[in-house]
């Protein structure tokens, strides 16, 4: 069945410092790929996406990149900030007409000042 | 506009009660899902509605549990026989359906339920 692989936590980096979270899939044909965060007392929200291969997505300065050649879809930012300090998740939508997200089990991000 | 909301935010039982958690969509999204997030885990897809009906409810672990939608908008799930491995954070998300809005899940924040 379709699944997420993601980097394990927790991934400790000081302010201004580049990110990389590393996701990888499992799934045929071509899904569409997030990246969901989840900030300490609050919700899930959707950080960004993709839906087709070579697709980036991109947001609040994150970005990632939709590789078909290496089923992955990795998270990056250049210069985080204290305030990016969260719960990152991978998640796909299979192109099979399913419409349930499957998603990785989550990468904490610790930003120190 | 608001945004998906649950009630409950925090459950406690005892084993083997019956609970019930409530999930109000966005207002005008036709689609409702459920999902279960156990400790440091990602959420894991229970059910999901496409107006009144279970378009696809092949996450339900077991037939303790289950979920109604009956007028198409606010959604409950329903667990019987409550065991300690319930115990998890209860998400609801809903989408639109139509366009680019059609993969986009806006979640609510969850209900906790905990199982003594």
């Amino acid at each position: 069945g379709d699944s997420v692989t993601q980097m394990e936590g927790p991934v400790t980096l000081s302010e201004e410092a580049f990110l990389t979270i590393n996701c990888t899939y499992t799934a045929t044909g071509y899904p569409s790929l997030f990246w969901y965060v989840q900030y300490p007392g609050e919700g899930l929200q959707l950080l960004l996406k993709a839906t087709k291969a070579d697709d980036k997505g991109s947001n609040k300065g994150f970005e990632a990149t939709y590789r078909k050649e290496t089923t992955s879809f990795h998270l990056e930012k250049g210069s985080v900030q204290v305030s990016d300090s969260a719960v990152y998740f991978c998640a796909l939508i299979p192109d099979t007409g399913r419409r349930a997200l499957t998603f990785g089990s989550g990468t904490r991000l610790q930003v120190q000042p | 506009g608001a945004g998906v909301s649950q009630t409950p935010s925090n459950k406690v039982t005892e084993k083997g009660k019956y609970v019930e958690l409530r999930c109000d969509p966005i207002s005008g999204h036709t689609a409702l899902y459920w999902y279960r997030q156990s400790l440091g885990q990602g959420p894991e897809f229970l059910i999901y509605f496409q107006g009144t009906g279970a378009a696809d409810d092949s996450g339900l672990p077991n037939d303790r549990f289950f979920a109604v939608r009956p007028e198409g908008s606010v959604s409950t799930l329903k667990i019987q026989r409550t065991e300690r491995g319930d115990s998890a954070v209860y998400l609801c998300a809903s989408s639109g359906t139509s366009g680019r809005s059609v993969n986009e899940q806006f979640f609510g924040p969850g209900t906790r339920l905990t199982v003594l």
